[in-house]
C-alpha cells in the first residue's frame, strides 16, 4: 500500500505553461517535503511544508498545505525547460514508525519541451 | 551544502559475490540512510543509522547489512549480490531542513 501518493505519475509541457502537481495520503502529515531529482543525481530539496494552509512560494515554484495535513500541491508557472525532472513529496513518521524516517511518494516526472 | 559523497559511483558484478558500497560526509551529521530507487517503487529505505555502531532496518533490508564505525561514513553491504538487487543506490543525511543525498551508486548485478 503506497501511503504517499503522487499525481500524475507523467506530464509533459511546453515552455511557458502552468503545471500543478499533487501528493495526498490518506494520514495526517506531521510535515511534508518537496524534493526535485535531476537525471544521474540524488533528490534535492525544495521545501519543507509545517502548518496546515501554508503557502510557501519559491521564484516560479508555489507549494500549498492542505489544511487538513494530508494533502500537498506544486504549482509551477511558466515552466522552463529547467524545470524539467523527477518531483517528489516526502514525510517523516506517516508509516507510524520513527519520525526520523522519510516516506517517498513515487514521484511525478516532468519534461518541459523548449 | 552539506558535503556527501558515494563511491563508486558505477559498478558492475557477478550474481553470488558480496559488494560493499561506501557513503561519507563531511557534517558530522548523526543520521544517515541508505535508500534504494528503481522505477515504479520509488525511493525504499533499506537501513539507518542514529550514531556510531546504532543501525536499523527500513522496509527492504533483506540481503543487505551495514556499518558505521564512525560518524563520517556508512557502509552498505551486500552479502551475496542478486539480480533484483540491480539498483540506483543513494545515502542521504538529516540535516535541520530535511535530507542531503549523495550523487548514488548505480549498482548492476548481472
Amino acid at each position: 500500500t503506497q501511503l504517499l501518493e503522487q499525481s500524475p505519475q507523467f506530464l509533459s509541457i511546453q515552455e511557458g505553461e502552468n503545471l500543478t502537481v499533487y501528493c495526498n495520503s490518506s494520514s495526517v502529515f506531521s510535515s511534508l517535503q518537496w524534493y526535485r531529482q535531476e537525471p544521474g543525481e540524488g533528490p534535492v530539496l525544495l521545501v519543507t511544508v509545517v502548518t496546515g494552509g501554508e503557502v510557501k512560494k519559491l521564484k516560479r515554484l508555489t507549494f500549498q498545505f492542505g489544511d487538513a495535513r494530508k494533502d500537498s500541491s506544486l504549482h509551477i508557472t511558466a515552466a522552463q525547460p529547467g524545470d524539467t525532472g523527477l518531483y517528489l513529496c516526502a514525510s517523516k513518521g506517516i508509516s507510524g514508525g520513527s519520525n526520523y524516517k522519510l516516506t517517498f511518494g513515487k514521484g511525478t516526472l516532468l519534461t518541459v519541451n523548449p | 551544502d552539506a558535503g556527501i559523497t558515494q563511491s563508486p559511483r558505477h559498478k558492475v558484478t557477478e550474481t553470488g559475490t558480496p559488494v560493499t558500497l561506501r557513503c561519507h560526509q563531511t557534517e558530522n551529521h548523526r543520521y544517515m540512510y541508505w535508500y534504494r530507487q528503481d522505477p515504479g517503487h520509488g525511493l525504499r529505505l533499506i537501513h539507518y543509522s542514529y550514531g556510531v555502531k546504532d543501525t536499523d532496518k527500513g522496509e527492504v533490508s533483506d540481503g543487505y547489512s551495514v556499518s558505521r564505525s564512525k560518524t563520517e561514513d556508512f557502509l552498505l553491504t551486500l552479502e551475496s549480490a542478486t539480480s533484483s538487487q540491480t539498483s540506483v543506490y543513494f545515502c542521504a543525511i538529516s540535516g535541520l531542513y530535511g535530507y542531503t543525498f549523495g550523487s548514488g551508486t548505480r549498482l548492476t548485478v548481472v
